[in-house]
């Protein structure tokens, strides 16, 4: 199916442990962002990519860092996992003139 | 005051009922607005897209943005069980910049 793939879905750190979260989208999209989704506090912006070659920071992008391989993958790596890093992190995609983005299943990180 | 605000609920309804869900937002210069549909642990699903003020319908679903007051609005007539999500608001301003979330309000539907 057409649409963007994060891997792993589940994972499990301890603190100090680094580790990247993969995305991948085969819709030929230009832009793409990574979010974080914790409880009573909504999706936060990281970081985003609004094309290849180019990141740029969000509301929330310490402890972060990204690549955009290539058009089709933007990873995300926490260099040096806390705790405050358990979360839910959305991957989506968005194409030039397009309405709204598409989101990926979501990858469950917990920091121990 | 924050940007995108929304009515964490939960929002609970027998099934057939007509709901409204409602977010509130700041900046004047949003002009595209977005309503995004979660079901539990899974990620977001766009569900309507309106430009300016005015209505939208697609099916059950209706959306309405009034900029004068800032105010955006999801109609869901005739819901169902499946309905049963957390419902997203996201106002987005010209030159295709990033989108803004509300926090969410959760609707439990049921049977």
């Amino acid at each position: 199916n057409a649409g963007v793939t994060q891997t792993p879905k589940f994972q499990v750190l301890k603190t100090g442990q680094s580790m990247t979260l993969q995305c991948a989208q085969d819709m030929n999209h230009n832009s793409m962002y990574w979010y974080r989704q914790d409880p009573g506090m909504g999706l936060r912006l990281i970081y985003y990519s609004a094309s290849e070659g180019t990141t740029d920071k969000g509301e929330v992008p310490n402890g972060y860092n990204v690549s955009r391989l290539n058009k089709r993958e933007f990873s995300l790596r926490l260099e040096s996992a806390a705790p405050s890093q358990t979360s839910v992190y959305f991957c989506a995609s968005r194409g030039t003139g397009g309405y709204g983005y598409t989101f990926g299943s979501g990858t469950r990180l917990t920091v121990v | 005051q924050k940007e995108v605000e929304q009515d964490p609920g939960p929002l609970s309804v027998p099934e057939g009922a007509i709901v409204s869900l409602n977010c509130t937002y700041s900046n004047s210069a949003f002009q595209y607005f977005m309503w995004y549909r979660q079901y539990s642990r899974k990620g977001p699903e766009l569900l309507m897209y309106t430009y300016s003020s005015g209505n939208k319908e697609d099916g059950r679903f209706t959306a309405q943005v009034d900029k004068s007051s800032k105010y955006i609005s999801l109609f869901i007539r005739d819901s169902q069980p499946s309905d049963s999500a957390t419902y997203l608001c996201a106002p987005e301003g010209s030159g295709y910049s990033t989108l803004t979330f509300g926090k969410g309000t959760m609707l439990l539907v049921s049977p």
